[in-house]
């Protein structure tokens, strides 16, 4: 099992552009919920998906994006990126009431 | 708004002490779990407590959940220096799915 897997590892972007961060779940979860994690504080609950659909939205704008597809692996899209915006951004899949991370994707804006 | 408070944020200790980490959450909540995280890297889950009063304990570590108190404690025993890390707790709440970090507390543990 591979488990949960990311892409990009990193990234650089300026501001004003637009990103893409996909998310592979671990085999056999259908839940995939997406975190920002600022330097040195703790993840940040953006969104998370669950049958194609986003069931639950942390408190970010709507620059901040996602969709799940059939297979479950999941996409976030954020928008006119901030310098604000830079962070490593985890996906973490889940099947009841564990979740595993992923290696994250640092996302850094210029 | 849910508050996940963690103490201390750093903790330096020498090798072979014990020490405990402090995690109070606001919200009405029987699922906290404990990660570690190492410079750079992802979080890595060491704990699942899903009921008042669950314990559980793997090598040094051991984590303990009290509901009523909304506390959680994670107890190092005779700590090594490969156990240097930020270690997170994080609460799931009873209404939801999402889960809410504390600010983790960074541990060194000096040779």
């Amino acid at each position: 099992d591979a488990g949960v897997t990311q892409s990009p590892t990193h990234l650089i972007k300026t501001r004003g552009q637009q990103v893409t961060l996909r998310c592979s779940p671990k085999s056999g979860h259908d839940t995939v919920s997406w975190y920002q994690q600022a330097l040195g504080q703790g993840p940040q609950f953006i969104f998370q998906y669950y049958e194609e659909e986003e069931r639950q939205r942390g408190n970010f704008p709507d620059r901040f994006s996602g969709h799940q597809y059939p297979n479950y692996s999941s996409e976030l899209n954020v928008n006119a990126l901030l310098l604000g915006d830079s962070a490593l951004y985890l996906c973490a899949s889940s099947f009841s009431a564990e979740a595993f991370f992923g290696q994250g994707t640092r996302l850094t804006v210029v | 708004e849910l508050k996940v408070e963690q103490n201390p944020l750093f903790l330096s200790m020498q090798e072979g002490k014990n020490y405990t980490i402090y995690c109070n959450y606001s919200t009405t909540s029987d699922r906290l779990y404990w990660y570690r995280q190492d410079p750079g890297k992802s979080l890595e889950s060491l704990f699942v407590l899903l009921s008042n009063g669950a314990v559980k304990q793997e090598g040094r570590l051991m984590a303990s959940l009290d509901t009523k108190a909304r506390l959680s404690t994670l107890h190092i025993t005779a700590a090594v220096h490969d156990l240097s890390a930020t270690y997170f707790c994080a609460v799931s709440p009873n209404t939801g799915n999402q889960f809410y970090f504390g600010t983790g507390t960074s541990l060194t543990v000096i040779p």
